[in-house]
């Protein structure tokens, strides 16, 4: 079982390249979510879905986009990329309800020069 | 404004004693709590969980304590062992909402 897969696990990119993180899970899950992870901030939500065809923001939206197509994959979209995400990112899936925990990616390590 | 501080950044431990993780938050409407660990170069896995209905949880060295008077979570670790030597992330989610909000994590470091 695969679990949930993020591709690449690096990148590289200049500064108003776009690009696109791969995130796709095998689990079924209805819930879906990217986080973002800084030196110092912890991890913040970038954008999240309860089901496809729905999306929603979390506290750091901006200069991101998502789509929820189906239930497997969870794309984030990078459109002028800026130094300032410069960071690591990482999908998280879990099953519908309060009460259950989040299954993490391995992460994507993403510099913008 | 921070919903959900790790005040400590770091903490060091022998092996064999105990590790004391702390965890504050600020919504007396959360109502689920969970720790997850993260070794560098992996994402973070869960650990152990708790909801406002108890106030203990164990799961072999680790125990999760809530005070829900003093917003307060605590993550034990008895006894540390150098393999525990990662970033404890606390997650909190409100009753209804599918979204968990982490603290900053601490790093947890057990010298052999």
């Amino acid at each position: 079982n695969a679990g949930v897969t993020q591709t690449p696990k690096f990148q590289v990119l200049k500064t108003g390249q776009s690009m696109t993180l791969q995130c796709a899970q095998d689990m079924n899950h209805e819930y879906m979510s990217w986080y973002r992870q800084d030196p110092g901030m912890g991890l913040r939500l970038i954008h999240y879905s309860v089901g496809a065809g729905i999306t929603d923001q979390g506290e750091v939206p901006n200069g991101y986009n998502v789509s929820r197509s189906t239930t497997e994959d969870f794309p984030l979209r990078l459109l002028s990329a800026a130094p300032s995400q410069t960071s690591v990112y990482f999908c998280a899936s879990k099953d519908s309800g309060w009460n259950e925990k989040l299954f993490f990616g391995s992460g994507t390590q993403l510099s913008v020069l | 404004d921070q919903q959900v501080k790790q005040n400590s950044p770091s903490l060091s431990v022998q092996e064999g004693r105990i590790s004391i993780l702390n965890c504050d938050y600020t919504n007396s409407m959360f109502d689920y709590f969970l720790w997850y660990k993260k070794y560098p170069a992996e994402g973070p896995t869960f650990l152990i969980s708790i909801s406002s209905i108890k106030d203990k949880n164990e799961d072999g060295r680790f125990t999760v304590f809530l005070n829900k008077s003093a917003k307060h979570l605590s993550l034990h670790i008895v006894p540390s062992q150098p393999g525990d030597s990662a970033v404890y992330f606390c997650a909190i989610s409100q009753g209804g909402s599918e979204k968990l909000v982490f603290g900053k994590g601490t790093k947890l470091t057990v010298n052999p």
